[in-house]
């Protein structure tokens, strides 16, 4: 069983619908969890963050950790086509430890 | 502008040419990686640097090699390049102080070994 895994998709939702984005991680000691956007032909970039277990809200993002079902999640609220891009989750047990990265959801939404 | 910064941006060699992708931080981060990204396999590990002097193999080492003689420079070497090689490549660093460990990537490098 991969550590991290992750449906690559595509995803293709209207402009302004709710999009939800998930992963499954199978090591119980992952604590940082993380959300990276990429851009076709740019490099990923830092979207939200959460340590350990609850919610964390930004803007029309939220991201959220059920470590008890080992399931992360993000939604995104009033989807626009600017939101079309890859999104990785990402994992790391401890602080100063190796990030473990999903392998991306293509997610484009339709005007 | 904080930034990672690789060149070159666009690459197309041939099997056994030497080449250097080189990755600068302006960011004083102790932590620098290297990754490739390739269809259905996702990002995955090369070599990573604690700090100079330092580095450790990743997942997928083979056929790379890496030096961090400075804090800001982690240039990738490939001896002996072969089409297997070919693929999208990232350097990333990030600092081991703060809060969280939030990896600042470069723009990538596109590789293509003919």
């Amino acid at each position: 069983q991969k550590e991290v895994e992750q449906d690559p998709g595509p995803l293709s939702v209207p402009e302004g619908a709710i999009v939800s984005l998930n992963c499954t991680y199978s090591n119980s000691a992952f604590q940082y969890f993380m959300w990276y956007r990429q851009y076709s032909r740019k490099g990923p970039e830092l979207l939200m963050y959460t340590y350990s277990s609850g919610n964390k809200e930004d803007g029309r993002f939220t991201a959220q950790v059920d470590k008890s079902s080992k399931y992360i999640s993000l939604f995104i609220r009033d989807s626009q086509p600017s939101d079309s891009a890859t999104y990785l989750c990402a994992m790391s047990e401890v602080r100063d430890d190796k990030i473990i990265f999903g392998k991306g959801t293509r997610l484009h939404i339709l005007p | 502008e904080a930034q990672v910064t690789q060149n070159p941006r666009y690459l197309i060699t041939v099997t056994g040419k030497k080449l250097t992708v080189t990755c600068s931080q302006n960011m004083n981060h102790e932590y620098m990686s290297w990754y490739r990204q390739d269809p259905g396999l996702g990002l995955r590990q090369i070599y990573y640097s604690m700090n100079v002097e330092v580095t450790d193999k990743g997942d997928v080492p083979e056929g790379y090699k890496v030096s961090r003689k400075e804090k800001r420079n982690f240039p990738l070497i490939l001896e002996s390049p072969s089409p297997n090689q070919t693929s999208l490549y990232f350097c990333a660093s990030r600092s081991d102080r703060g809060i969280f460990p939030e990896a600042f990537f470069g723009q990538g490098t596109r590789l293509t070994v003919v």
